[in-house]
């Protein structure tokens, strides 16, 4: 069964950092890109970051870009994203979510999704 | 960036009902469409594939058509579990962007 756990949510200030991680299980880790996608509070889904399945390559949106990075470790079937310089509008539940291509393209889907881990950035 | 445009953003419907949400891309995107249902408090659930193709465990009663531009999702006839929100995505661009959402209430 596979299952995606997101941690590392929680309260941070604005300028701060933050960095999550999503625990995969299930599934051949390596062979499969993997994305952040987040949600504000109340609003509508949005794509961060992907990264492909040798972690080679990356993405991100704009709104992200110079301040988050993406990155695996694939000995510990583990995603990451760090955070930096957060601002008010990055406030989220960020899910992982795995896609069914090892380098993302355009036959891209978002199979499996974890349950989300909220960050909150105030003062 | 590609955007994406569903409508309506909110729609009223009974159990039993027909229900079509469209979904417009502001460039073509081939079939590179994907169609996902999010329960309040749950993470997404991909429901539709490449514009027509249905997900695996997806109820039948689920169809999507289109390519290029313009792209429907339909629910032939409504059961109370499938009253969410439904979002669209393009995956023709790996700057992956998704529509704004449409909510599904029970009239």
């Amino acid at each position: 069964e596979v299952q995606l756990l997101e941690s590392g949510g929680g309260l941070v200030q604005p300028g701060g950092s933050l960095r999550l991680s999503c625990a995969a299980s299930g599934f051949t880790f390596s062979s499969y890109a993997m994305s952040w996608v987040r949600q504000a509070p109340e609003k509508g889904l949005e794509w961060v970051s992907a990264i492909s399945g040798s972690g080679h390559s990356t993405y991100y949106a704009d709104s992200v870009k110079g301040r988050f990075t993406i990155s695996r470790d694939n000995s510990k079937n583990t995603l990451y994203l760090q955070m930096n310089s957060l601002r008010a509008e990055d406030t989220a539940v960020y899910y992982c979510a795995k896609d069914i291509v090892v380098v993302p393209d355009a036959g891209s889907k978002f199979d499996y999704w974890g349950q989300g881990t909220l960050v909150t950035v105030s003062s | 960036d590609i955007q994406m445009t569903q409508s309506p953003s909110s729609l009223s419907a009974s159990v039993g009902d027909r229900v079509t949400i469209t979904c417009r891309a502001s460039q073509s995107i081939g079939s590179y469409l994907n169609w996902y249902q999010q329960k309040p408090g749950k993470a997404p659930k991909l429901l539709i594939y490449a514009a027509s193709s249905l997900q695996s465990g997806v109820p039948s009663r689920f169809s999507g058509s289109g390519s290029g531009t313009d792209f429907t999702l339909t629910i032939s006839s409504l059961q109370p579990e499938d009253f969410a929100t439904y979002y669209c995505q393009q995956s023709y661009s790996t700057r992956y962007t998704f529509g704004q959402g449409t909510k599904l209430e029970i009239k």
